[in-house]
């Protein structure tokens, strides 16, 4: 079935500081891609949608000039979290739609930590 | 706007037993898609079950299966034989096709517990 690789699993960084988290579809291509954060012990809250080759659309409320959201590739898109801060910890988990059918796969997630 | 409602927070059931989460969600549209979602300690959110609006019969996996009341606008999984790995969170979520992206709309969740 369809895979969606995230990277990193886990990290921590220093307030002010910027983190990357890729998510790659390793077995097909991906025109959109999903951006959710998760608090614990809550459900997932839709950041943005990632189409492939033009800009994201965030939903209201996300800073789009603090998640940068680049889908440079039909099989990757990456969130940016610039400056970061410690209440930008959270736990990140991208989404891709399944081609060819309604379906959707998620990577395995991103805890961030910023100190 | 569709909003997505699961209004168990916890369940809990005994191993080998049937439990069902319910899920009721609102909206306006025909044509929609429904799932539920488990997400074990792991975090990896897993797809249970996928249903179709525009299909009457009940979608069934193993021994997961939905009760999909279009009228009433419910969706609920039934869990047979409940076993100790299904011990998770639970996520019902809808999806309406359009140009948007085909977002899906996630509940708030039912922290599922199988105990021994």
């Amino acid at each position: 079935g369809a895979v969606v690789s995230q990277h990193p699993s886990r990290v921590i960084c220093k307030s002010g500081t910027s983190v990357k988290i890729e998510c790659r579809s390793l077995d097909f291509q991906a025109t959109t891609m999903f951006w959710y954060r998760q608090f614990p012990k809550q459900s997932l809250m839709l950041m943005a949608t990632s189409n492939e080759g033009s800009k994201a659309t965030y939903e209201q409320g996300v800073e789009k000039d603090k998640f940068l959201i680049n889908h440079a590739s039909l099989t990757l898109s990456t969130l940016t979290v610039t400056s970061a801060h410690p209440e930008d910890s959270s736990f990140y988990i991208c989404s891709a739609r399944e081609p060819a059918r309604y379906g959707y796969t998620f990577g395995s997630g991103t805890r961030l930590t910023v100190v | 706007a569709q909003t997505v409602t699961q209004s168990q927070p916890e369940m809990s059931v005994q191993e080998a037993e049937t439990v069902t989460l319910s899920c009721t969600y609102d909206t306006s549209e025909n044509n929609y898609y429904l799932f539920w979602y488990k997400q074990p300690p792991s975090r990896q959110m897993i797809l249970v079950i996928r249903q179709e609006a525009y299909k009457q019969q009940n979608a069934t996996e193993n021994r997961f299966s939905v009760n999909f009341q279009k009228a009433a606008k419910s969706f609920s999984l039934k869990i047979s034989d409940s076993q100790l790995g299904d011990t998770a969170m639970y996520f019902c979520a809808f999806m309406k096709p359009d140009n948007a992206g085909n977002m899906l709309t996630f509940g708030g969740g039912t922290r599922l517990m199988v105990k021994p």
